[in-house]
């Protein structure tokens, strides 16, 4: 069965703080892996898209990691700012092509704090 | 960047009436729209696949009758809930893909609150 999976679930960190955020899939065949942040009553917004071939792809303060070996990934937040409280969504891409199946991580809530 | 408008932002109504919410790209064409329900702190649950031309495909569980999608062209999708109930209140969220981009770039509207009275 396909499935995503992130850790932790929610976090809390001080202002300037880096923060590790992980995810973990059993998605074949893999297309391409997704990293999205959705502020409170908001949808959505891209920071990374991460094909098979792809280790690392960065974003700014984003930084994506990408182990096909493993079906891991993280996104790795620098200098954190109070404006990066929101839910992280890992997204991964399931069959070929633009019209592959989407396997939605529960996402994690990182909250920011001063 | 691609841009992906819903309207209206937020709509409240009374039970037993039908509401429309619009999924427009603005500056690219899209065959394939998602749209997704959301509740309160949790994650974006998949309510079927618009494609422009054809009928929708529905996830397993969600009512076709009630939740009515029309995708007539490469930049419009609609979705309509009909005689809506109190239990329909959620967060709606449409999604396009880039047609002709090679890892289906994925581009999220900002969402439309739903309150059923």
């Amino acid at each position: 069965k396909n499935q995503v999976e992130q850790s932790p679930q929610s976090l809390i960190i001080l202002e300037g703080k880096n923060c590790t955020l992980q995810c973990n899939y059993t998605v074949s065949p893999f297309s391409n892996l997704r990293w999205y942040k959705q502020d409170t009553g908001r949808g959505p917004v891209s920071l990374t898209i991460m094909t098979f071939s792809e280790n690392t792809k960065s974003n700014g303060r984003y930084t994506a990691t990408l182990d096909a070996d493993t079906k891991q990934s993280s996104l790795h937040i620098t200098a954190s700012q109070l404006s990066d409280s929101a839910s992280y969504i890992c997204v991964v891409s399931a069959g070929g092509g633009s019209q592959g199946n989407l396997i939605f991580g529960k996402g994690t809530k990182l909250s920011v704090k001063p | 960047g691609a841009v992906v408008s819903q309207h209206p932002s937020r709509v409240i109504c009374k039970s037993g009436t039908s509401v429309k919410i619009e999924c427009r790209s603005l500056d690219f064409q899209a065959t394939t729209m998602f749209w997704y329900r959301q509740f309160p702190k949790k994650s974006l649950m998949l309510m079927a696949t618009s494609n422009e031309g054809s009928k929708a495909t529905y996830e397993q569980g969600v009512e076709k009758d009630k939740f009515l999608i029309n995708h007539a062209s490469l930049t419009l999708s609609t979705l309509t809930v009909t005689s809506a109930h109190p239990e329909d209140s959620s967060f709606y969220i449409c999604s396009a893909i880039r047609s002709g981009a090679n890892t289906g770039e994925l581009f999220f509207g900002e969402g439309s609150r739903l309150t059923v009275l």
